[in-house]
Protein backbone atom coordinates (compact mmCIF):
# COMPACT_ATOMS: atom_id res chain seq x y z
CA UNK A 1 0.00 0.00 0.00
CA UNK A 2 0.89 3.72 -0.58
CA UNK A 3 -1.15 5.07 1.20
CA UNK A 4 -2.23 8.60 1.02
CA UNK A 5 0.15 10.62 -2.32
CA UNK A 6 0.79 13.83 -2.89
CA UNK A 7 1.94 15.29 -5.94
CA UNK A 8 3.92 17.78 -6.67
CA UNK A 9 5.97 18.12 -3.01
CA UNK A 10 6.94 21.65 -3.51
CA UNK A 11 5.41 24.51 -6.04
CA UNK A 12 5.86 28.02 -6.70
CA UNK A 13 3.77 30.23 -8.00
CA UNK A 14 3.51 33.69 -9.51
CA UNK A 15 0.40 35.21 -8.57
CA UNK A 16 -2.67 34.71 -10.61
CA UNK A 17 -1.47 31.22 -11.69
CA UNK A 18 -3.90 28.28 -11.46
CA UNK A 19 -2.94 24.77 -11.06
CA UNK A 20 -4.03 21.84 -9.43
CA UNK A 21 -3.04 19.86 -6.37
CA UNK A 22 -3.04 16.27 -6.76
CA UNK A 23 -4.04 13.38 -3.89
CA UNK A 24 -4.80 10.04 -4.19
CA UNK A 25 -4.81 7.20 -1.76
CA UNK A 26 -5.07 3.12 -2.63
CA UNK A 27 -7.30 2.51 0.66
CA UNK A 28 -10.63 2.51 -0.48
CA UNK A 29 -11.41 5.56 2.04
CA UNK A 30 -14.60 6.97 1.59
CA UNK A 31 -13.77 10.33 3.58
CA UNK A 32 -10.88 12.60 2.38
CA UNK A 33 -9.68 15.99 3.02
CA UNK A 34 -7.88 18.66 2.11
CA UNK A 35 -5.83 20.84 4.73
CA UNK A 36 -3.38 23.44 4.88
CA UNK A 37 -0.99 24.36 7.78
CA UNK A 38 0.50 27.80 8.27
CA UNK A 39 3.02 28.96 11.17
CA UNK A 40 0.80 29.20 14.63
CA UNK A 41 -2.24 28.59 13.17
CA UNK A 42 -2.59 24.25 13.27
CA UNK A 43 -4.61 22.54 11.04
CA UNK A 44 -7.68 24.52 8.87
CA UNK A 45 -10.08 22.55 6.88
CA UNK A 46 -10.47 23.18 3.20
CA UNK A 47 -13.16 20.91 1.55
CA UNK A 48 -13.87 17.48 2.00
CA UNK A 49 -15.69 14.49 0.63
CA UNK A 50 -17.43 11.71 2.36
CA UNK A 51 -17.34 9.54 -0.84
CA UNK A 52 -17.35 9.99 -4.70
CA UNK A 53 -19.68 12.89 -6.19
CA UNK A 54 -20.39 14.35 -3.06
CA UNK A 55 -17.76 17.49 -1.67
CA UNK A 56 -18.70 19.90 0.97
CA UNK A 57 -16.86 23.20 2.76
CA UNK A 58 -14.20 23.53 5.20
CA UNK A 59 -13.85 26.56 7.33
CA UNK A 60 -11.60 28.49 4.90
CA UNK A 61 -12.72 27.43 1.59
CA UNK A 62 -12.66 30.49 -0.31
CA UNK A 63 -10.06 30.94 -3.57
CA UNK A 64 -10.27 26.27 -3.86
CA UNK A 65 -12.04 23.95 -6.07
CA UNK A 66 -12.56 20.49 -4.90
CA UNK A 67 -14.17 17.75 -6.90
CA UNK A 68 -14.66 13.86 -6.35
CA UNK A 69 -15.53 11.59 -9.62
CA UNK A 70 -13.04 8.55 -8.22
CA UNK A 71 -12.80 7.30 -4.97
CA UNK A 72 -8.96 6.89 -5.06
CA UNK A 73 -8.71 10.78 -6.28
CA UNK A 74 -9.30 14.10 -4.30
CA UNK A 75 -7.45 16.91 -6.22
CA UNK A 76 -7.48 20.47 -5.22
CA UNK A 77 -7.54 23.48 -7.76
CA UNK A 78 -6.56 27.01 -6.79
CA UNK A 79 -8.41 29.01 -9.09
CA UNK A 80 -6.47 32.08 -9.31
CA UNK A 81 -3.25 32.00 -7.05
CA UNK A 82 -2.82 34.72 -4.34
CA UNK A 83 0.36 35.28 -1.91
CA UNK A 84 -2.37 34.51 0.77
CA UNK A 85 -1.82 30.75 -0.17
CA UNK A 86 1.24 30.24 0.49
CA UNK A 87 1.49 27.77 3.10
CA UNK A 88 1.66 23.70 3.36
CA UNK A 89 -0.68 21.53 1.87
CA UNK A 90 -2.13 17.93 3.42
CA UNK A 91 -4.40 15.42 2.19
CA UNK A 92 -5.87 12.90 4.43
CA UNK A 93 -8.23 9.93 4.11
CA UNK A 94 -10.19 7.79 6.21
CA UNK A 95 -12.56 4.80 6.27
CA UNK A 96 -15.98 4.54 7.05
CA UNK A 97 -15.32 2.67 10.35
CA UNK A 98 -12.15 3.98 11.38
CA UNK A 99 -11.89 7.37 12.68
CA UNK A 100 -8.32 8.12 13.14
CA UNK A 101 -6.96 9.79 9.43
CA UNK A 102 -3.95 8.94 7.34
CA UNK A 103 -1.90 11.78 6.42
CA UNK A 104 -0.13 12.17 2.99
CA UNK A 105 3.64 13.98 2.90
CA UNK A 106 2.37 17.56 1.71
CA UNK A 107 2.42 19.81 -0.84
CA UNK A 108 4.59 23.29 0.11
CA UNK A 109 3.67 25.77 -2.21
CA UNK A 110 5.05 29.35 -2.57
CA UNK A 111 2.72 32.33 -4.09
CA UNK A 112 5.00 35.41 -5.24
CA UNK B 1 -19.57 23.24 17.16
CA UNK B 2 -16.51 20.87 17.88
CA UNK B 3 -13.40 22.69 19.26
CA UNK B 4 -10.15 20.88 20.35
CA UNK B 5 -8.20 23.08 22.70
CA UNK B 6 -4.21 22.43 23.35
CA UNK B 7 -1.50 23.59 26.00
CA UNK B 8 0.25 26.43 23.83
CA UNK B 9 3.91 25.77 23.49
CA UNK B 10 6.22 24.90 22.39
CA UNK B 11 7.23 22.99 25.52
CA UNK B 12 11.59 22.55 25.70
CA UNK B 13 12.38 19.59 28.59
CA UNK B 14 15.50 17.36 29.05
CA UNK B 15 15.77 14.20 28.27
CA UNK B 16 14.31 11.67 30.58
CA UNK B 17 11.69 14.48 31.79
CA UNK B 18 8.25 13.71 32.18
CA UNK B 19 6.00 14.60 29.17
CA UNK B 20 2.08 16.32 29.59
CA UNK B 21 0.57 17.78 27.12
CA UNK B 22 -2.86 19.14 27.73
CA UNK B 23 -5.85 18.75 25.44
CA UNK B 24 -9.44 19.10 26.37
CA UNK B 25 -12.30 19.49 23.91
CA UNK B 26 -16.31 20.27 23.20
CA UNK B 27 -18.37 18.07 21.05
CA UNK B 28 -21.73 17.71 19.96
CA UNK B 29 -21.83 14.55 19.93
CA UNK B 30 -19.40 11.56 21.41
CA UNK B 31 -16.17 11.17 19.67
CA UNK B 32 -13.10 9.43 19.14
CA UNK B 33 -9.86 11.23 20.25
CA UNK B 34 -6.61 10.96 18.82
CA UNK B 35 -3.05 12.32 19.28
CA UNK B 36 -1.06 12.86 15.88
CA UNK B 37 2.69 13.81 16.01
CA UNK B 38 4.32 15.36 13.55
CA UNK B 39 8.30 15.31 12.42
CA UNK B 40 9.69 18.08 10.56
CA UNK B 41 8.92 17.87 7.29
CA UNK B 42 6.76 15.09 7.34
CA UNK B 43 2.55 15.19 7.09
CA UNK B 44 1.00 14.01 10.42
CA UNK B 45 0.66 10.64 11.52
CA UNK B 46 -1.48 8.54 14.47
CA UNK B 47 0.36 7.88 17.66
CA UNK B 48 -2.15 6.85 19.66
CA UNK B 49 -6.54 6.87 20.06
CA UNK B 50 -9.25 6.07 22.41
CA UNK B 51 -12.63 5.73 21.21
CA UNK B 52 -14.74 5.70 24.56
CA UNK B 53 -14.85 6.51 27.78
CA UNK B 54 -11.96 5.21 30.18
CA UNK B 55 -9.85 3.76 27.14
CA UNK B 56 -6.39 4.46 27.40
CA UNK B 57 -4.58 4.68 24.56
CA UNK B 58 -1.12 4.23 24.11
CA UNK B 59 2.04 3.60 21.90
CA UNK B 60 5.82 4.13 21.91
CA UNK B 61 5.41 5.04 25.55
CA UNK B 62 2.93 7.61 25.22
CA UNK B 63 -0.44 7.78 27.01
CA UNK B 64 -3.58 9.10 27.17
CA UNK B 65 -6.65 8.72 28.65
CA UNK B 66 -10.12 9.83 27.57
CA UNK B 67 -11.99 11.51 30.50
CA UNK B 68 -15.46 12.42 29.74
CA UNK B 69 -16.18 13.86 33.01
CA UNK B 70 -13.68 16.16 32.18
CA UNK B 71 -13.75 16.18 28.63
CA UNK B 72 -10.01 15.86 28.16
CA UNK B 73 -7.30 13.42 26.76
CA UNK B 74 -4.20 14.82 28.19
CA UNK B 75 -0.81 13.46 26.53
CA UNK B 76 1.90 11.76 28.74
CA UNK B 77 5.27 10.39 28.59
CA UNK B 78 7.43 9.46 31.99
CA UNK B 79 11.04 9.61 30.00
CA UNK B 80 11.11 11.84 26.54
CA UNK B 81 14.32 11.35 24.16
CA UNK B 82 15.37 13.76 21.50
CA UNK B 83 13.57 11.49 19.41
CA UNK B 84 10.46 12.50 20.69
CA UNK B 85 11.02 16.22 19.10
CA UNK B 86 7.84 16.95 17.08
CA UNK B 87 4.91 18.53 16.82
CA UNK B 88 2.23 16.83 18.51
CA UNK B 89 -1.94 17.49 17.78
CA UNK B 90 -5.15 16.24 19.60
CA UNK B 91 -8.14 16.04 17.47
CA UNK B 92 -11.86 14.70 17.57
CA UNK B 93 -14.06 12.86 14.67
CA UNK B 94 -17.30 12.62 15.39
CA UNK B 95 -19.07 8.84 14.71
CA UNK B 96 -20.04 9.20 10.50
CA UNK B 97 -19.10 12.69 10.58
CA UNK B 98 -16.82 13.58 7.51
CA UNK B 99 -14.09 15.72 8.86
CA UNK B 100 -12.03 15.64 11.95
CA UNK B 101 -11.29 19.08 13.87
CA UNK B 102 -7.62 19.20 15.55
CA UNK B 103 -6.32 21.41 17.98
CA UNK B 104 -3.44 24.05 17.00
CA UNK B 105 -0.22 21.74 17.88
CA UNK B 106 2.30 21.42 20.37
CA UNK B 107 5.97 22.13 19.74
CA UNK B 108 7.99 19.88 21.95
CA UNK B 109 11.74 19.92 22.35
CA UNK B 110 13.98 17.43 23.79
CA UNK B 111 17.25 18.78 24.77
CA UNK B 112 20.29 16.04 25.39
Amino acid sequence: NAGVTQTPKFQVLKTGQSMTLQCAQDMNHEYMSWYRQDPGMGLRLIHYSVGAGITDQGEVPNGYNVSRSTTEDFPLRLLSAAPSQTSVYFCASRGFHAYEQYFGPGTRLTVT
Amino acid sequence: GNSVTQMEGPVTLSEEAFLTINCTYTATGYPSLFWYVQYPGEGLQLLLKATKADDKGSNKGFEATYRKETTSFHLEKGSVQVSDSAVYFCALTLTNAGKSTFGDGTTLTVKP
